[in-house]
């Protein structure tokens, strides 16, 4: 079966570091595209950050020079180290597998997502 | 980077009844890079359509996409108490940022 599972998150202080795992099973982290997501309380979904199957990473820039996203090959697992943590970092954090089909015709989308994990970010 | 505002944001209809949810992006998005997604309360995303207008996987007939350029429809054709949920489209258009509508909310009249 495939699937995603989260763990890491909690209460973090401001300033403070946390970082968050992604375990995959059923499929191969370092042969897709993979993405991270959040959702603040009562809001909608933020993407985050990608990083490709070749190995090249992007960020929203509400998180560049604070968050790191990559992988562990070996593990088959997803990470998101997360620096300088705001308030506005709270949100629940979601994995997902995000497919680049390309072919006749190319389909972009985010297939499997994992639970999700909590951050709160308070002192 | 390429802005999708999605419409209404509060939609209240009664199970049976038809769902048109609209998403308008600041900049035309190529039909491949669209997609919509439901949410519950409590539970992560899923994945409705793909591509605009193909339906993922053990999606039910009753969902449908169409649109190109910057307007995009999803619907329901007739409600069933499970649909009732928060949906969100997402374009990657302005890969490899990708951007997410800010939630239609479909619930019950």
């Amino acid at each position: 079966e495939v699937q995603l599972v989260e763990t890491g998150g909690g209460l973090i202080q401001p300033g403070g570091s946390l970082r968050l795992s992604c375990a995959a099973s059923g499929f191969t982290v370092s042969s897709n595209y993979m993405s991270w997501v959040r959702q603040a309380p009562g809001k909608g979904l933020e993407w985050v950050s990608v990083i490709y199957s070749g190995g090249s990473t992007y960020y929203a820039d509400s998180v560049k020079g604070r968050f790191t996203i990559s992988r562990d090959n070996s593990k088959n697992t997803l990470y998101l180290q997360m620096n300088s943590l705001r308030a506005e970092d709270t949100a629940v954090y979601y994995c997902a597998r995000d497919l680049r089909i390309v072919g006749r015709k190319d389909y972009y989308y985010m297939d499997v997502w994992g639970k999700g994990t909590t951050v709160t970010v308070s002192s | 980077e390429i802005v999708l505002t999605q419409s209404p944001g509060t939609l209240s209809l009664s199970p049976g009844e038809r769902a048109t949810l609209s998403c308008r992006a600041s900049q035309s998005v190529s039909s491949s890079y669209l997609a919509w997604y439901q949410q519950k309360p409590g539970q992560a995303p899923r994945l409705l359509i793909y591509g605009a207008s193909s339906r993922a996987t053990g999606i039910p007939d009753r969902f449908s996409g169409s649109g190109s350029g910057t307007d995009f429809t999803l619907t329901i054709s007739r409600l069933e108490p499970e649909d009732f949920a928060v949906y969100y489209c997402q374009q990657y258009g302005s890969s490899p940022r990708i951007t997410f509508g800010q939630g239609t909310r479909l619930e019950i009249k």
